[in-house]
């Protein structure tokens, strides 16, 4: 089956930083790459996904690139702030499987003043 | 719109007690599953289902059953509770996608203790 591995396990950035958060995925037949944010005591919320079909999509401060001869994907968030503190998920899944989604193990990105 | 509703939001049980997790889904999506969330290791799919009366395994299933009578419920049963059962539980439910994956939403979440 699938497997995803996520790294960093945790990432501290200053305020106004940037931070890139990086996963990688073994199931080549996967095409759909989404990343959700958790604070604390709360559900996983979709924050942006990628298709295999695209390199990179963007929205306002958070990007994604995929590069799938790698098997790789990445999370970039610019000029972070306070609230962008949280627990960041990556996963992947493939299309007839019924979306079933492979997470990794999930980067706690703290963002200090 | 209430979309993925859980309950109940915490439950303490004690060994060998069983119980079930409920979840419900008020967007008329095909796919629904379950995940425990556990420090460390992300979340973990353990049953899953494409439709009503279709239900399978994911990659933890022991000691869960599930049903899905309907397209609205989804509910997880804890046969005979055992202090590795203790976990946070989320049900998702997407639209099946058949030729590409669509996007997953969670319900709040079941802190689950067994004691």
């Amino acid at each position: 089956g699938e497997n995803v591995e996520q790294h960093p396990s945790t990432l501290s950035v200053q305020e106004g930083d940037s931070a890139v958060i990086k996963c990688t995925y073994s199931d080549s037949a996967s095409n759909y790459f989404p990343w959700y944010k958790q604070e604390l005591g709360k559900r996983p919320q979709l924050i942006i996904d990628i298709r295999s079909n695209v390199g990179e999509k963007k929205d306002q401060r958070i990007a994604v690139t995929l590069n799938k001869t790698a098997k790789h994907f990445s999370l970039h968030i610019t000029e972070t702030q306070p609230e962008d503190s949280a627990v960041y998920f990556c996963a992947a899944s493939k299309a007839g499987t019924a979306s079933k989604l492979t997470f990794g193990t999930g980067t706690r990105l703290q963002v200090t003043l | 719109n209430a979309g993925v509703t859980q309950t109940p939001k915490f439950q303490v049980l004690k060994t060998g007690q069983s119980m079930t997790l409920q979840c419900a889904q008020d967007m008329n999506h095909e796919y629904m599953s379950w995940y425990r969330q556990d420090p460390g290791m992300g979340l973990r799919l353990i049953h899953y289902s494409v439709g009503a009366g279709i239900t399978d395994q994911g990659e933890v299933p022991n000691g869960y059953n599930v049903s899905r009578s309907t397209t609205e419920d989804f509910p997880l049963r804890l046969l005979s509770a055992a202090p590795s059962q203790t976990s946070v539980y989320f049900c998702a439910s997407s639209s099946w996608g058949r030729t590409q994956a669509a996007e997953a939403f969670f319900g709040q979440g079941t802190r689950l203790t067994v004691v």
